[in-house]
């Protein structure tokens, strides 16, 4: 079982410009979250998908959007990059969302300049 | 609103000796609580949860939590710590409703030899 994959693991971005990071879950999972943790802080909720539909929303702005394809992967699309979208960003997966553990990937590094 | 604290930055132990890292939440109702480590440069590992139940939990790698209702409080815990024990800890608080987590600011363990 190969768990909870994201790439890439490092990435870096110009100010201004768009990037998309994927997820693939942990085999037998159906729904995915994503969360930003920033340095030196915890995880915070970005949002999470469900039957290829955004279910739950933390709050983050609108230029923070997703996807999630019938195979269940996922992705995190972040337009108009701003410094402080540097960040750590973690993908969860979960047997349903009213599963109550999650696996979490290994991140994407995101750095923007 | 959910939410968890993790009031140490950090936690320095000599290896061999017992540890303590402590958390408190904040919920409405009962809580589905949790605890995940972070190596450097990884993703979120699962430890342990607290459902329902007994109060003591036992996790991985040794790890147990108190859950103590009536002081909120949620502590990891290790009879005696080992070096590689040394890394992010976090305290996370389940959505009751969905697979979302909040989660604590970490607390960083040293454990020395």
């Amino acid at each position: 079982d190969a768990g909870v994959t994201q790439s890439p693991t490092h990435l870096i971005k110009t100010r201004g410009q768009q990037v998309t990071l994927r997820c693939s879950p942990k085999s037998g999972h159906d729904t995915v979250s994503w969360y930003q943790q920033a340095l030196g802080q915890g995880p915070q909720f970005i949002f999470q998908y469900y039957e290829e539909e955004e279910r739950q929303r933390g709050n983050f702005p609108d230029r923070f959007s997703g996807h999630q394809f019938p195979n269940y992967s996922s992705e995190l699309n972040v337009n108009a990059l701003l410094l402080g979208d540097s960040a750590l960003y973690l993908c969860a997966s979960s047997r349903t969302y009213r599963g109550t553990e999650a696996f979490f990937g290994q991140g994407t590094r995101l750095t923007v300049v | 609103a959910q939410s968890v604290a993790q009031p140490e930055d950090q936690v320095n132990v000599a290896e061999g000796n017992p540890l303590t890292v402590k958390c408190t939440y904040s919920v409405s109702g009962n809580p589905y609580l949790f605890w995940y480590v972070q190596y450097p440069n990884r993703g979120l590992q699962f430890l342990l949860k607290y459902i329902t139940g007994d109060n003591l939990v036992k996790g991985s790698y040794g790890f147990e939590a108190e859950f103590n209702k009536s002081q909120t409080s949620f502590h990891l815990k290790k009879p005696s710590a080992l070096v590689s024990d040394s890394a992010l800890y976090f305290c996370a608080v389940r959505d009751r409703d969905f697979n979302k987590f909040y989660f604590g600011s970490g607390t960083k363990l040293n454990v020395k030899p």
